[in-house]
C-alpha cells in the first residue's frame, strides 16, 4: 500500500517557538493532503485541506496565520505552528490521497505528537 | 447538524466475535469508512462501503444500511492486536470525512 510518512514523530518545544512537521507521499504522487488533530480520547479533526500549488483550506475555527500550510510539490506538504502554546499540545496527524477530495482512499502519516512547555 | 454515533468502549474475549455499531446523520451520503487506530499511532484504513450490504475482508467484515443510516464493523476469531480504538467515518456530499469518536476495543484473554 501507499506509504506516508511524517517528521518529525515527537517534538517538545517551548512556549511561543514555532514548529514545523513535514508529511510526504512515499511512494505516489498526492494530489491532496489533509491535516488532522487529534486531543487523547477524542476522534480525529480536520484542519485543513490542501491541494498541491493552491491555498490550503482551512475549517472553521483554525486560524490559518497560525497553523501554516504549504503543498509545494505532490509529495510534500508541511504544517507549521507558529508561535506555539500549550493549549497547541496535541497528536497532529496528516494523510493524503491522490484525488482531489475525501472520496480517495485517504493513508495516513504516522502522526507527529506536539509537547508545547 | 452532521453527526456519527458508535459507543464509546468495548470489552470482548480473544477468540470471540464482536460487532461495533455506527450510526450517521449526514447532509448527503458518499459513502462510509473504518479505521483502525492503535494507541499512539495513525489510523489504518479497513473498509469502504457505499452500497447496502455486507462486505467480508478476511475477519474483518462492514456492514452498511443506507435507508437507516447505520453501518457495522464485525471482527471474528478476535487476537489481542486487534485491541485498538475503532473509528467509523461518513463521507457526506462535499466529499467531506465526518469523523466519529471512536470506540475502543479491549480484548481480553
Amino acid at each position: 500500500g501507499a506509504v506516508v510518512s511524517q517528521h518529525p514523530s515527537w517534538v517538545i518545544c517551548k512556549s511561543g517557538t514555532s514548529v514545523k512537521i513535514e508529511c510526504r507521499s512515499l511512494d505516489f504522487q498526492a494530489t491532496t493532503m489533509f491535516w488532522y488533530r487529534q486531543f487523547p480520547k477524542q476522534s480525529l479533526m480536520l484542519m485543513a485541506t490542501s491541494n498541491e500549488g493552491s491555498k490550503a483550506t482551512y475549517e472553521q475555527g483554525v486560524e490559518k496565520d497560525k497553523f501554516l500550510i504549504n503543498h509545494a510539490s505532490l509529495t510534500l506538504s508541511t504544517l507549521t505552528v507558529t508561535s506555539a502554546h500549550p493549549e497547541d499540545s496535541s497528536f497532529y496527524i496528516c494523510s493524503a490521497a491522490s484525488g482531489t477530495n475525501s472520496y480517495n482512499e485517504q493513508f495516513f502519516g504516522p502522526g507527529t505528537r506536539l509537547t508545547v512547555l | 447538524g452532521q453527526n456519527i454515533d458508535q459507543p464509546t468502549e468495548m470489552t470482548a474475549t480473544e477468540g470471540a466475535i464482536v460487532q461495533i455499531n455506527c450510526t450517521y446523520q449526514t447532509s448527503g451520503f458518499n459513502g462510509l469508512f473504518w479505521y483502525q487506530q492503535h494507541a499512539g499511532e495513525a489510523p489504518t484504513f479497513l473498509s469502504y462501503n457505499v452500497l447496502d450490504g455486507l462486505e467480508e475482508k478476511g475477519r474483518f467484515s462492514s456492514f452498511l444500511s443506507r435507508s437507516k443510516g447505520y453501518s457495522y464493523l464485525l471482527l471474528k476469531e478476535l487476537q489481542m492486536k486487534d485491541s485498538a480504538s475503532y473509528l467509523c467515518a461518513a463521507l457526506d456530499s462535499n466529499y467531506q470525512l465526518i469523523w466519529g469518536a471512536g470506540t475502543k476495543l479491549i480484548i481480553k484473554p
